[in-house]
Order: structure tokens, then C-alpha cells, then sequence
């Protein structure tokens, strides 16, 4: 079963906007991470946002954590058409390591 | 190496046949993890090692599925007796251990099997 839950599963915007996609999950965990995949490939660990945090900033990335609502939201800013591609996110448990649960997706699309 | 690895890229298999699967991971990552993905889906966990402990094999669908980690390095997925449903990529991906300063997953490329 999946422990994350992406909103919304496709996304299309123009170059320039900002693009927003949100994660809710189900048990408490250690941290939770975003990762981007192009064509179907390999992933790309993207930012790591620890339970203790709220809110972490990457470049044109933003991530929020919310721990009382089991959820967190990834912003891109200012996208660009090399921003299209898949955006996951993954819960590590408190317990159970650092093995990740990836939740199903959202599909970002950037037109240019 | 520099990167997660990989091999093959690309499998065609007859329905009924083993195939095998290897990922070499970063040097020096301790954990190294399998997860499959369906076209259009999330990933699925499948294993998972750590160290010299004994794997997590709580994901593996059926008794079909085996995977070994040798020599805390290269490991190797193996699929008997493959259906059409195993089609998908799988996909490998290492990083350090807990404790170790754990900051996310390296991925392979994956390997694209599909089973005719």
C-alpha cells in the first residue's frame, strides 16, 4: 500500500508559473523526500525535509512539512519546460531504516 | 563507481523464463534497495539490504522473486519462471546507511523488462 498520496496526479502549466503539488501521508515518519523522474527512468532525489522542520528551500524549489495534517507540498518557481516530468513523494518510517515509501506521482507538464 | 549501474537496460523474455537482474550501487552505500514500477505507476518496494543484516524481503510478490547482495556490493534480482504481469522496470537505487548521514536514494537507470 501507498504511504504517500499525490495531488493532483497531472499538472499543466505555461513557462513562468509556479507549480504546486501536494503529499499527505498516513503514520508518523522520520523525514520525507521529493524526488523527480524523467521518461519513465531512474529518480532524482531532489530535497530532504526532516520531521523537525517546516519548511526547506532548494534553489527554485520550496518544501513544507506539516506533521499535525501528515502532509507537505513541493513549489516549483518560475518553471521552465525542463521542469516537466514526474515529482514523487517518499516517506522514511520512524522505524524500519531509511527503506522509503513512494507515494503514485504527479505528472507535471510545462509548456513552453 | 559514480553512479548507480544498472544491467541490462532492456530485457525481452518468453513467458517462463528466469531472468536476472544486477545493480551495482555507489561504492561505500550500505543500503541498497529494488522497487518495481508499472507504466504510469509509484514504485513498488521489493527489497531491501543493509550491511550484513539480513534483507528486508517484505515486498517480494511471490516466491518467483529472489534477490542477493553479494560481498556488501553488487546484487542481483532474479525472476523465475517470469509471467506478463512481471513486466515493468525495476529499479535500483543505494545510499547510506542509517547513521551514516542518510540524505536520499541514488537511482539506477532501471531495467525495462518485458516478458512476451
Amino acid at each position: 500500500s501507498q504511504q504517500g498520496e499525490e495531488d493532483p496526479q497531472a499538472l499543466s502549466i505555461q513557462e513562468g508559473e509556479n507549480a504546486t503539488m501536494n503529499c499527505s501521508y498516513k503514520t508518523s515518519i522520520n523525514n520525507l523526500q521529493w524526488y523527480r523522474q524523467n521518461s519513465g527512468r531512474g529518480l532524482v532525489h531532489l530535497i530532504l525535509i526532516r520531521s523537525n522542520e517546516r519548511e526547506k528551500h532548494s534553489g527554485r524549489l520550496r518544501v513544507t512539512l506539516d506533521t499535525s495534517k501528515k502532509s507537505s507540498s513541493l513549489l516549483i518557481t518560475a518553471s521552465r519546460a525542463a521542469d516537466t516530468a514526474s515529482y514523487f513523494c517518499a516517506t522514511a518510517p520512524l522505524i524500519a531504516g531509511n527503506m522509503l515509501t513512494f507515494g503514485g506521482g504527479t505528472r507535471l507538464m510545462v509548456k513552453p | 563507481g559514480a553512479g548507480v549501474s544498472q544491467s541490462p537496460s532492456n530485457k525481452v523474455t518468453e513467458k517462463g523464463k528466469d531472468v536476472e537482474l544486477r545493480c551495482d550501487p555507489i561504492s561505500g552505500h550500505t543500503a541498497l534497495y529494488w522497487y518495481r514500477q508499472s507504466l504510469g505507476q509509484g514504485l513498488e518496494f521489493l527489497i531491501y539490504f543493509q550491511g550484513n543484516s539480513a534483507p528486508d524481503k517484505s515486498g517480494l510478490p511471490s516466491d518467483r522473486f529472489s534477490a542477493e547482495r553479494t560481498g556488501g556490493s553488487v546484487s542481483t534480482l532474479t525472476i523465475q519462471r517470469t509471467q506478463q504481469e512481471d513486466s515493468a522496470v525495476y529499479l535500483c537505487a543505494s545510499s547510506l546507511g542509517p547513521g551514516q548521514g542518510f540524505a536520499g536514494y541514488t537511482f539506477g537507470s532501471g531495467t525495462r523488462l518485458t516478458v512476451v
